[in-house]
């Protein structure tokens, strides 16, 4: 069993980049893919990224994925910043059959 | 293009089963992936609780796997999660969605309550 741990919070300035982290406790992070999500206030979440890096159809190529095994983490970054990139975002990869969700961070553009 | 929609009752009593159908459409639930169940508490994260497989196995999160069956109608291109034995601490917004990139329902809010 392990658990992904992301930041509770991040903020930047629109039109820079940010990055948002979601560290694996236990074995490798290039084991299983990874997934990213993002969730506006008061909506259900959307496929970002899936197996790490690819994006859906409709996704813009701002949004990238990325892992580091040697850091155990998966990265997310997000570049040309909007206002409406405001949200909360969750990795989510799998533990066998077994999803496992990041706790969440929280995206403020200001 | 994909979509799915959670339906069911919005309010269960403590106890009873909560059962919450996802209907597919723009797609075959026949044509491989996975198909989960993911909940989400008022003001908290997401808990996966369950994923089926197109061809019916399934598998549900090890904390709730003995109140869960999740099971597959492919002729109404549907998947359905019971849930037994709830507790006001079931209470939450439950989604549905495909795994691998797939799209998620709009979810709707369960709220257990006598």
């Amino acid at each position: 069993n392990f658990m992904l741990t992301q930041p509770h919070s991040v903020s930047e300035s629109p039109g820079k980049t940010v990055t948002i982290s979601c560290t694996r406790s236990s074995g490798s992070i290039a084991s299983n893919y990874v997934q990213w999500y993002q969730q506006r206030p008061g909506s259900s979440p959307t496929t970002l990224i899936y197996e790490d890096n690819q994006r859906p159809s409709g996704v813009p190529d701002r949004f990238s994925g990325s892992i580091d095994g040697s850091s155990h983490s998966a990265s997310l970054t997000i570049s040309g910043l909007k206002t409406e990139d405001e949200a909360d975002y969750y990795c989510q990869s799998y533990d066998g059959d077994n999803l496992v969700f990041g706790g969440g961070t929280r995206l403020t553009v200001l | 293009q994909l979509q799915l929609q959670e339906s069911g009752p919005g309010l269960v009593k403590p106890s009873e089963t909560l059962s919450l159908t996802c209907t597919v459409s723009g797609g075959s639930i026949s044509f491989g992936y996975y198909w989960g169940w993911i909940r989400q508490p008022p003001g908290r994260g997401l808990e996966w609780i369950g994923s089926i497989y197109y061809s019916g196995s399934s598998f549900s999160n090890p904390s709730l796997k003995s109140r869960v069956i999740i099971s597959i109608d492919r002729p109404k291109n549907q998947f359905s999660l019971h849930l037994s034995s709830v507790t006001a601490a079931d209470t939450a917004v439950y989604y549905c969605a495909r795994h691998g990139g797939g799209g998620w329902g709009r979810g709707t809010l369960v709220t257990v309550s006598s």
